[in-house]
């Protein structure tokens, strides 16, 4: 039973396009959302996160959109570097909730070709 | 000036063995977690401490238990290890509000 879907396991991209990662989410009570990056060896970073008030926010060349009647969200980078290449997860919480419990989908790899 | 550190980084072991992972972070955050990725990349809380207090149990085997000897650790103590404990366990904290978790580089457990 997977709460947070990210149904495309890799992506490849041109350096200087935009680069669009998706996710879909089930459980309605899920109020936010974020987006880490994970390269080989090391452990998930922060990238950006939205609350559901929200239906869009920004941070440089990252921006995190939500569409709460479709439960998707999307990532962009515009424009995309090579060193942006790494595995991207989506997670969710019920922030509302006594505690901090992120559900992560199983992530998307994007690979940005110079 | 690493902000959550594992040891170790890599840990083999045979089936049956106890081992520990230790998980130690310098960011003054309240609350810790372990994640464990499987084989198939999914990446699945076990547990959250708070303060020292267990305030999350995913149903995880008895034979994962986390100690918290103050709230700057958080060590994972596993008993008669299974070859399906064969992962990657990643180490996390945050601060109050705690949506924004900071990770550890994992450790990669191998049991034969």
């Amino acid at each position: 039973d997977q709460q947070v879907k990210q149904n495309s396991p890799s992506l490849s991209v041109q350096e200087g396009r935009i680069s669009i990662l998706n996710c879909d989410y089930t459980n309605s009570m899920f109020d936010y959302f974020l987006w880490y990056k994970k390269y080989p060896a090391e452990g998930p970073t922060f990238l950006i996160s939205i609350s559901s008030i929200k239906d869009k926010n920004e941070d440089g060349r990252f921006t995190v959109f939500l569409n709460k009647s479709a439960k998707h969200l999307s990532l962009h980078i515009v424009p995309s570097q090579p060193g942006d290449s790494a595995v991207y997860f989506c997670a969710a919480s019920e922030n509302g909730g006594a505690t901090n419990k992120l559900i992560f989908g199983t992530g998307t790899l994007l690979a940005v070709q110079p | 000036d690493t902000a959550v550190s594992q040891t170790p980084k890599y840990l083999v072991t045979q089936m049956g063995n106890d081992k520990s992972i230790k998980c130690e972070q310098n960011l003054g955050h309240d609350t810790m977690y372990w994640y464990k990725q499987d084989s198939k990349k999914f990446l699945k809380i076990m547990f959250s401490y708070n303060n020292k207090e267990l305030i999350i149990n995913e149903t995880v085997p008895n034979r994962f238990s986390p100690k918290s000897p103050d709230k700057a650790h958080l060590n994972l103590h596993i008993n008669s290890l299974e070859l399906g404990d064969s992962a990657v366990y990643f180490c996390a904290s945050s601060g109050p509000g705690g949506n924004e978790q900071f990770f550890g580089p994992g450790t990669r457990l191998t049991v034969l």
